[in-house]
């Protein structure tokens, strides 16, 4: 079964702090993906990668960054936390084709104050 | 562009009653349509896709979906839930050309089941 590992469940920060979210996947998987999920909102694209190294914005790019310099390990940073961006986080990974499902970490409840 | 439709933000049901979660999409290409479930506090986790062949596919949990071209439809149904099926339901399609990376999901339905 594939494994997507997100290293916190619960994390609370302050406003400006610098935030760092790790996911890892221990199926190979290309593509890799960073969510925010927000009540009535559904699930929201922040970032994607297809490869080492390779990120493209996703829907709601703005006040985050991601880093991918292993092909198993992705991470979302939150350059200047600010309130707005306490959120549910999910990470997810799949092969890279459309007919195949993503598979989700648990998610990281994230709360800026 | 794509979107999807949940058309009903939470359908709350008694345990043993049948359920219907009703999802349209829009697409200007083809699409491949899937449904996840949430339970609390967890990941979204596959229940079904479909890609081709029989419009009736059959997922894990009992559950099943019918995909409709003509109405963009893709409702999942159960004919008879628990009480462990209280969880969000989310759909989902992915452009088939898009390398695995343009997927859109809804925005999630809320199931409850009361005993």
């Amino acid at each position: 079964d594939v494994k997507v590992t997100q290293s916190s469940r619960y994390l609370v920060k302050r406003t400006g702090e610098k935030v760092f979210l790790e996911c890892v996947q221990d199926m190979d998987h290309e593509n890799m993906f960073w969510y925010r999920q927000d009540p009535g909102l559904g699930l929201r694209l922040i970032y994607f990668s297809y490869d080492v190294k390779m990120k493209e914005k996703g829907d709601i790019p703005e006040g985050y960054s991601v880093s991918r310099e292993k092909k198993e390990r992705f991470s979302l940073i939150l350059e200047s936390a600010s309130t707005n961006q306490t959120s549910m986080y999910l990470c997810a990974s799949s092969l890279p084709f459309s007919n195949q499902p993503q598979h989700f970490g648990d998610g990281t409840r994230l709360s800026i104050l | 562009a794509q979107s999807v439709t949940q058309l009903d933000s939470q359908v709350p049901v008694f345990e043993e009653a049948p359920v219907e979660l009703r999802c349209n999409y829009s697409s200007s290409v083809s699409v491949y349509l899937f449904w996840y479930v949430q339970y609390p506090n967890q990941g979204l986790q596959l229940l079904l896709k479909y890609l081709s062949g029989s419009t009736l596919v059959k997922g894990i949990n009992g559950f099943e979906a019918e995909f409709n071209k003509s109405q963009t439809s893709f409702h999942l149904r159960k004919p008879s839930v628990h009480i462990s099926d209280t969880a969000e339901y989310f759909c989902a399609v992915s452009d088939q050309g898009g390398g695995g990376f343009k997927t859109i999901f809804g925005a999630g339905t809320r199931l409850f089941v009361k005993a």
